[in-house]
């Protein structure tokens, strides 16, 4: 079965300073999608970034990027001037692609991340 | 566009009771899948369902089963309520199964006393 890994249960940051925060995964699969989401207080969960196992280059959306190292099974995400409404809730998500469709989302169990005004 | 939409969004019952959460996806999205989030397990997987077929399972037991409509509306029940099954249930839709992206609703929050 997959498991992801987030290590870090709760960061904290100054506005406007970078944050990385950290996810793992173990799986034998070779084809599988990588998500971050961000649930804010309010409770609705948000994509924030998504990558496909077979792209080597790493996902960026505006401030947000991630380190995704296949070999190591790593998939870190990188938030840059870090803003107040950045304050969440980030969950490291995995997806299974399988005969033309896939599984559902395999979460870690969270990261808690605070910015400091 | 309007989003994932779950009724109702607060519920309280009492053990023993069934409940019914009703999920409307994304207008165009053909996939709706389930998760249970809970301060303690986290979030885990339902089931989902494609063109009114069940595709995928998770590791939960019969008490919670699903359906999805001709209009791709989804609906979850979960009979003979435990303590256990208080959490937050959240619906996500995408436009076909396997397409990676999915988008939540709010989340319908149960309490079981």
């Amino acid at each position: 079965a997959q498991t992801v890994t987030q290590s870090q249960p709760e960061m904290s940051v100054q506005e406007a300073e970078t944050v990385t925060l950290s996810c793992t995964y173990d799986t034998s699969e070779s084809d599988y999608y990588l998500f971050w989401y961000k649930q804010p207080p309010s409770r609705q969960m948000i994509l924030v970034i998504r990558q496909e196992a077979y792209k080597q280059q790493n996902a960026t959306e505006n401030r947000f990027s991630v380190n995704f190292q296949k070999a190591a099974k790593s998939f870190s995400l990188k938030i840059s001037d870090s803003q107040l409404g950045d304050a969440a809730m980030y969950f490291c998500a995995y997806r299974r692609r399988s005969g033309g469709g896939a599984d559902g989302l395999t979460f870690g169990k969270g990261t808690h991340l605070i910015i400091q005004p | 566009k309007a989003g994932v939409t779950q009724t109702p969004r607060y519920l309280i019952k009492t053990r023993g009771q069934q409940v019914t959460l009703s999920c409307s996806p994304i207008s165009g999205h053909r996939s709706v899948s389930w998760y249970q989030q809970t301060p303690g397990q986290g979030l885990q997987f339902l089931f989902e369902y494609f063109s009114e077929t069940q595709r995928n399972k998770g590791n939960f037991p019969g008490r919670f089963s699903g359906r999805q409509f001709s209009n791709s509306r989804s609906e979850m029940n979960v009979s003979t309520l435990e303590l256990g099954d208080s959490a937050l249930y959240l619906c996500a839709s995408s436009w076909g199964q396997g397409t990676g992206e999915l988008f939540f609703g709010e989340g319908s929050r149960l309490t079981v006393l």
